[in-house]
């Protein structure tokens, strides 16, 4: 079955610099919701979007932003980055109706140096 | 507001042996609850669900029960193997758009 796909894997960036991270959602799902994992920390949500639209907030620094796009997709935009937001960025997504039951991608790897 | 609290790990237990990882509860509501299973380097994994009280969420050799009674959402296992070695997040969602987590419990299991 697809799944949750994420771009890219790694990355490394100096601080000050920006990144662009990419989720592909599983066919038909609308929503997509992204996650913020800090070393040995649990999850932290930051933002989600339904039908290009952001449904939900969380604790998303001002340096960020998201947008979902037509087919679904969604890139997070990561601005003067700091050592602090290195983590393992986690997109999920699901069908809005049940948004109880998110599939998780694998996960992008940030380091900011 | 919502949260999860785990039990604190890390747990270390010889390969055969049970294990219970701890999880509660508060929410508004009626949560649905989730267990995840996070190995090494990788993602999340769904282990197993429970979307109202006193559903069992099975997967793996895995269980949990929904208690409402006891806010409670324990992960079981009646004989751990060296492969079960990871990290478990204990989280809810109430039906809004976004998951809480637990801090998560990592296991060691040793052969």
């Amino acid at each position: 079955a697809a799944g949750v796909i994420q771009s890219p894997r790694h990355l490394i960036k100096e601080k000050r610099e920006t990144a662009t991270l990419k989720c592909y959602p599983i066919p038909r799902h609308d929503t997509v919701y992204w996650y913020q994992q800090g070393p040995g920390q649990d999850p932290q949500f930051l933002i989600s979007f339904y039908e290009k639209m952001q449904s939900d907030k969380g604790s998303i620094p001002d340096r960020f932003s998201a947008q979902q796009f037509s087919d679904y997709h969604s890139e997070l935009n990561m601005s003067s980055l700091e050592l602090g937001d290195s983590a393992l960025y986690f997109c999920a997504s699901s069908v809005l109706t049940r948004s109880y039951e998110q599939y998780f991608g694998p996960g992008t790897r940030l380091t900011v140096t | 507001g919502n949260s999860v609290t785990q039990m604190e790990g890390p747990v270390t237990l010889s390969e055969e042996a049970f294990l219970t990882i701890n999880c509660t509860y508060t929410a508004t509501g009626y949560p649905s609850l989730f267990w995840y299973v996070q190995y090494p380097g990788e993602g999340l994994q769904l282990l197993l669900k429970a979307t109202k009280a006193d559903d069992k969420g099975s997967n793996k050799g895995f269980e949990a029960t929904y208690r409402k009674e006891t806010t409670s959402f324990h992960l079981e296992k009646g004989s751990v193997q060296v492969s079960d070695s990871a990290v478990y997040f204990c989280a809810l969602n109430s039906g809004t758009y976004k998951y809480i987590f637990g801090t998560g419990t990592r296991l060691k299991v040793l052969a």
